[in-house]
């Protein structure tokens, strides 16, 4: 089956530091790509659409300069939480569509960012 | 506004007895549903969807578009159904995908 993959699993940085988040599509192209936040036993939040080649769209009430989306190729799409705060500290998830036109998305394993 | 709703935060059940995880919807025009499943450590994963009208690890979900509503549900609990269950909507192959708050199941011995 389609499997996407997140790294790293798991990191801390210091307050004011950007750090950068990988999702990749291992065995299937992604034309489109999400990104999600979640909070402990809460529902995941759409932060952005990722269309490769393009410009990410952003949810109202996301910062398109806090959060830079870039979607350089078909399997590859990364996060950059740029100047991060103690209040960005969460569990960051994405997913990718199978295809144009489908409804299938499939989910990375997440990364939980803890700013410190 | 487009939303999905999922009344209960929790639902605690002993092994055996029936579930029903209640999802309502408000949406314009008639948007696909789904229901997703995260389970302890693992990741997000498609549970079923009403336009397949399959029945995936014994759980169905009928679509009431009278009531809105396209509840989960499972004659009899096994404790490896304890997860947290998130319903979902899209209105359309290439739109966002809309997640409810979600509830976790605990299914006891």
């Amino acid at each position: 089956g389609a499997v996407v993959s997140q790294h790293p699993s798991r990191v801390i940085c210091k307050s004011g530091t950007s750090v950068k988040i990988e999702c990749r599509s291992l065995d299937f192209q992604a034309t489109t790509m999400f990104w999600y936040r979640q909070f402990p036993k809460q529902s995941l939040m759409l932060m952005a659409t990722s269309n490769e080649g393009s410009k990410a769209t952003y949810e109202q009430g996301v910062e398109k300069d806090k959060f830079l989306i870039n979607h350089a190729s078909l399997t590859l799409s990364t996060l950059t939480v740029t100047s991060a705060h103690p209040e960005d500290s969460s569990f960051y998830i994405c997913s990718a569509r199978l295809r144009t036109g489908s409804y299938e998305q499939y989910f990375g394993p997440g990364t939980r960012l803890t700013v410190t | 506004a487009q939303r999905v709703t999922q009344p209960e935060k929790l639902l605690s059940v002993f092994k055996g007895a029936p579930v029903e995880l209640k999802c309502n919807y408000s949406y314009s025009g008639s948007p696909e549903l789904f229901w997703y499943v995260q389970y302890s450590r693992q990741r997000l994963q498609l549970l079923l969807r009403h336009i397949s009208r399959e029945s995936i690890k014994g759980f169905t979900a009928d679509l009431n578009k009278g009531e809105t509503s396209f509840h989960l549900k499972k004659p009899f609990a096994q404790e490896e159904d304890s997860a947290m269950y998130y319903c979902a909507a899209q209105t359309g192959a290439n739109s966002k995908l809309t997640f409810g708050k979600g509830i976790t199941l605990s299914v006891r011995p």
